[in-house]
């Protein structure tokens, strides 16, 4: 069974272009959440979708966005890129339709921008 | 809001020596997870704690969660150098009909050999 896949693993980008990163959640996984690690500020909730539905959003800016498709892939956007933006970005999806289960992590989009 | 605190945010340890961490939340969860990132990885889940004062051991690794379901921890005995890495625990908060894991900061383990 593949687990989560999340393309492109690296990218580099300069401020403000915009992104767009890509998640494949495990087959069968219906939640997808998105997560921001930087070395300071840890694991950080950006938002969680639901058969296509935006359950919940964390505290960014509107410039960070995201959406999930009928076959449960989501992408998540960056626009107007800014230096304090470049981190690792986590996919995770979950079975558990409540989203209190496990969350498998995929490898992450690291984002650098200059 | 709700918010997980971790300590220590690091530790040095000697092989063979053990390590804890603690994890503390402002409120009563009905879960906690712990997972483990290793450096350049991503996180990975460890195990899920749901009952008050329940214990339970993975080899060397002891989880436990408090009475109260406010507060867990991780006890890792004669650690070894694969036990590197940065471990997490994360709780549900009730949001929008689903739950937010919150994640705390971590606590990154560094084995000398």
């Amino acid at each position: 069974k593949a687990g989560v896949t999340q393309t492109p693993r690296y990218l580099i980008k300069t401020r403000g272009q915009q992104v767009t990163l890509s998640c494949s959640p495990i087959s069968g996984h219906r939640s997808v959440s998105w997560y921001q690690q930087t070395p300071g500020q840890g694991l950080q909730f950006l938002f969680e979708y639901f058969s296509e539905t935006q359950r919940n959003k964390g505290n960014f800016p509107g410039r960070f966005s995201g959406r999930q498709f009928s076959n449960s892939r989501s992408e998540m956007n960056v626009s107007t890129l800014e230096l304090g933006d470049s981190a690792l970005y986590l996919c995770a999806s979950s079975l558990n339709a409540e989203n209190t289960g496990e969350l498998f992590f995929g490898e992450g989009s690291r984002l650098t921008v200059l | 809001g709700q918010q997980v605190m971790q300590i220590p945010q690091y530790q040095h340890v000697q092989e063979g020596e053990d390590f804890t961490t603690y994890c503390n939340s402002s409120t009563t969860l009905s879960n906690i997870q712990w997972y483990k990132q290793r450096p350049g990885g991503h996180p990975v889940f460890l195990i899920q704690l749901v009952k008050s004062g329940e214990v339970k051991k993975q080899k060397r690794l002891t989880f436990q969660f408090g009475e109260a379901k406010k507060n867990s921890s991780l006890h890792i005995t004669a650690t070894q150098t694969t036990d590197v890495g940065t471990y997490f625990c994360a709780g549900p908060h009730a949001s929008g009909g689903s739950y937010i894991p919150t994640f705390g900061r971590g606590t990154s383990l560094i084995v000398h050999p």
